[in-house]
């Protein structure tokens, strides 16, 4: 089926802990995003690929690096895990320069630090 | 600054009755507006779009939106609300070539049967 996934679905990080989430999208997609969500602020932008061999900082890039593999992948690392990192975080893909046609998400990865 | 806001944080109504879900945005450039849907334990889907020409747009389960300039609101309506239209609905703005789309802070809705 079309569209984006993301591994793992669910993780427990000890702080200090480092891990990297998986994104990989087969729509044929150049801008793909990463984002994570809190209760009660919405989705607020970590890092995005506007498309191969580039990235950008968003609005919350501190303690994140990410890597642009290829057309399809972009990953997304932690290197350093804190309990402020507790978060569910999205994938997305862009339709469209600069996903002016929408984003499609995969169904997230719910990280818990501790 | 550009920001997004969704006034209405939880919204309750009875199965069959109408719905309406406010957004109001603050956006220099021409916005590029967006509605969508969230159900527990997965990611967002596409409900609607708007870029340019007609103000009412139509998108996917019913739903439509009303793009207002003189209001700076894109507000999200179905006639008919369904049991399975219980979930969270994020509106979000930007504009052309920006990839650094805006997001409110969603509005979740329970349906009563």
């Amino acid at each position: 089926n079309a569209g984006v996934t993301q591994t793992p679905k669910f993780q427990v990080l000890k702080t200090g802990q480092s891990m990297t989430l998986q994104c990989a999208q087969d729509m044929n997609h150049n801008s793909m995003y990463w984002y994570r969500q809190d209760p009660g602020m919405g989705l607020r932008l970590i890092y995005y690929s506007a498309s191969e061999g580039t990235t950008d900082k968003g609005e919350v890039p501190n303690g994140y690096n990410v890597s642009r593999l290829n057309k399809r992948e972009f990953s997304l690392r932690l290197e350093s895990a804190a309990p402020s990192q507790t978060s569910v975080y999205f994938c997305a893909s862009g339709s469209g320069t600069g996903g002016t046609y929408g984003y499609t998400f995969g169904s997230g990865t719910r990280l818990t630090v501790v | 600054a550009q920001s997004v806001t969704q006034p209405d944080i939880h919204i309750t109504v009875s199965e069959g009755a109408s719905l309406e879900l406010r957004c109001n945005y603050s956006y220099g450039a021409t916005p590029y507006l967006f509605w969508y849907v969230q159900s527990p334990g997965q990611g967002l889907q596409l409900l609607l779009k708007y870029f340019s020409g007609d103000t009412l747009v139509q998108g996917i389960k019913g739903f439509e939106a009303e793009f207002k300039r003189s209001q700076s609101s894109f507000n999200l309506r179905k006639p008919s609300v369904h049991w399975s239209d219980a979930a969270e609905y994020f509106c979000a703005v930007g504009t052309s070539g920006t990839y650094k789309y805006i997001f409110g802070t969603g509005t979740r809705l329970k349906v009563l049967a």
